[in-house]
């Protein structure tokens, strides 16, 4: 079954460089339409999503992360990285990557459980 | 960049009660709409994909409708698991996306 999971550090500090894998099974990454993106949600707050890395390996970001962020994939391993430059505690939240799928309008079919960090000194 | 306006922020209501939540878009979205429901501590979880196409194993008492800018998912019949918080979701512009605020659905 399609399975996603994240994984990376709890805690990192402001101005750092975070870092957040997100590791996919029951499916290939290269499979056509099939997308992998990632979101966020603050503590209490709304889900706001960040990045998007399609099966053609084409790569879209949030202008809310002025450029800070870099999703890559690596298909041979089943994985998406995102990379979020000079974070702040406004970074910290609980991240979530999710595939979107083959359903008329790419909707977010499978989520994995989301990764909470936070930003602190 | 595409607004969304969830309607209300937060409702209570009781079991069984029929509950509409609506989304409004600041663009013409076809119906490029989805809808997920979030409980604490979880993951969201797709309920309803473009606009009205039920996902797989989720209850029929949840429906979708709406086209362009206004939308509107539904629970007839609430029942106590149908408590969390409710978000929409526009895909128009993939492959950038955007969320609604939220609607938090607490059973009375």
């Amino acid at each position: 079954q399609v399975t996603l999971k994240e994984s990376g550090p709890v805690q990192v500090k402001p101005a750092e460089t975070l870092t957040l894998t997100c590791a996919v099974s029951g499916y290939s990454l290269s499979s056509p339409r099939v997308g992998v993106s990632w979101t966020r949600q603050p503590p209490g707050k709304a889900l706001e999503w960040l990045a998007h890395v399609s099966s053609r390996d084409e790569k879209s970001y949030s202008t809310s992360l002025e450029g800070r962020a870099t999703i890559s994939k690596d298909t041979s391993k089943g994985q998406v990285v995102l990379t979020l430059a000079n974070v702040d505690p406004a970074d910290t939240g609980t991240y979530f990557c999710a595939r979107s799928g083959l359903d008329l309008g790419q909707p977010f079919d499978y989520w994995g459980q989301g990764a909470l960090v936070t930003v602190s000194s | 960049d595409i607004q969304m306006t969830q309607s209300p922020s937060s409702l209570g209501a009781s079991l069984g009660d029929r509950v509409t939540i609506t989304c409004r878009t600041s663009h013409d979205i076809s119906t490029f709409l989805h809808w997920y429901q979030q409980k604490p501590g979880k993951a969201p979880k797709l309920l309803i994909y473009a606009a009205s196409h039920l996902q797989s194993g989720v209850p029929s008492r949840f429906s979708g409708s709406g086209s362009g800018t206004d939308f509107t998912l539904t629970i007839a019949g609430l029942q106590p698991e149908d408590f969390g918080t409710y978000y929409c979701q526009q895909s128009y512009t993939s492959p950038q996306f955007t969320f609604g605020q939220g609607t938090r659905l607490d059973i009375k």
